[in-house]
């Protein structure tokens, strides 16, 4: 199993520009967020889904659009990128377990997207 | 709105020694805990998960154990090692089956 996947790992952008991150995995798993880290900010929820065709927002979604039309890829868009939105950018997946009330287990991170706005 | 806090921030220590770091949270109705490991410019390695049914978890030299009903959990690393050195992070459901929320982590360094 390669995981979780995301690409580019690195991307700089100008002010206005759009772009998707790319996120993969093949564990087959219900639940895909996206986070974003920034320094003295910890990990902050961008948007999830728990399953194909099911998404949500999170704690930070301006800015961001998601879609979920299959289970394994829920790539992120920035539709008009600013410098606010420099930051590392972490996808992860989750099983959730349909024998205790679709609960998540243990969550898997990608390797990360550095994504710098000029 | 759950919100978590790990002490402290950073921690260094000299090879060998026991190390504690601790993780609190505010809402209680919990299901599981997840402590990660991240090394510098990686992404989030899962280290335990603790069900609310169980009050400890253990893997190799590290033992996590979870008082759901203070809102606590604490992380032991035995005979800690240079190779431990990286940012430790707890997260826990925002409620019910959300995603996690999570600390900001503990910054560790193990001095050899």
């Amino acid at each position: 199993n390669a995981g979780v996947t995301q690409t580019p790992k690195f991307q700089v952008l100008k002010t206005g520009q759009s772009m998707t991150l790319q996120c993969a995995q093949d564990m087959n798993h219900e639940y895909m967020s996206w986070y974003r880290q920034d320094p003295g900010m910890g990990l902050r929820l961008i948007h999830y889904s728990v399953g194909a065709g099911i998404t949500d927002q999170g704690e930070v979604p301006n800015g961001y659009n998601v879609s979920r039309s299959t289970t394994e890829d829920f790539p992120l868009r920035l539709l008009s990128a600013a410098p606010s939105q420099t930051s590392v950018y972490f996808c992860a997946s989750s099983y959730s377990n349909p024998g205790q009330g679709y609960r998540q287990e243990t969550q898997y991170f990608g390797p990360g997207t550095r994504l710098l706005v000029l | 709105k759950q919100e978590v806090t790990q002490i402290p921030a950073a921690l260094s220590v000299p090879e060998g020694e026991n190390l504690v770091l601790n993780c609190s949270f505010t809402d209680s109705a919990i299901y599981n805990l997840q402590w990660f490991r991240q090394d510098p410019g990686k992404g989030l390695t899962s280290l335990l998960l603790i069900q609310s049914s169980q009050r400890e978890q253990t893997s190799g030299r590290l033992n996590a154990s979870l008082d759901k009903s203070s809102g606590r959990s604490t992380l032991y690393i035995a005979a800690s090692q240079p190779g431990d050195s990286a940012t430790y992070l707890c997260a826990v459901p925002n409620s019910g089956n959300t995603p996690l929320v999570f600390g900001k982590g503990t910054r560790l360094s193990v001095i050899a």
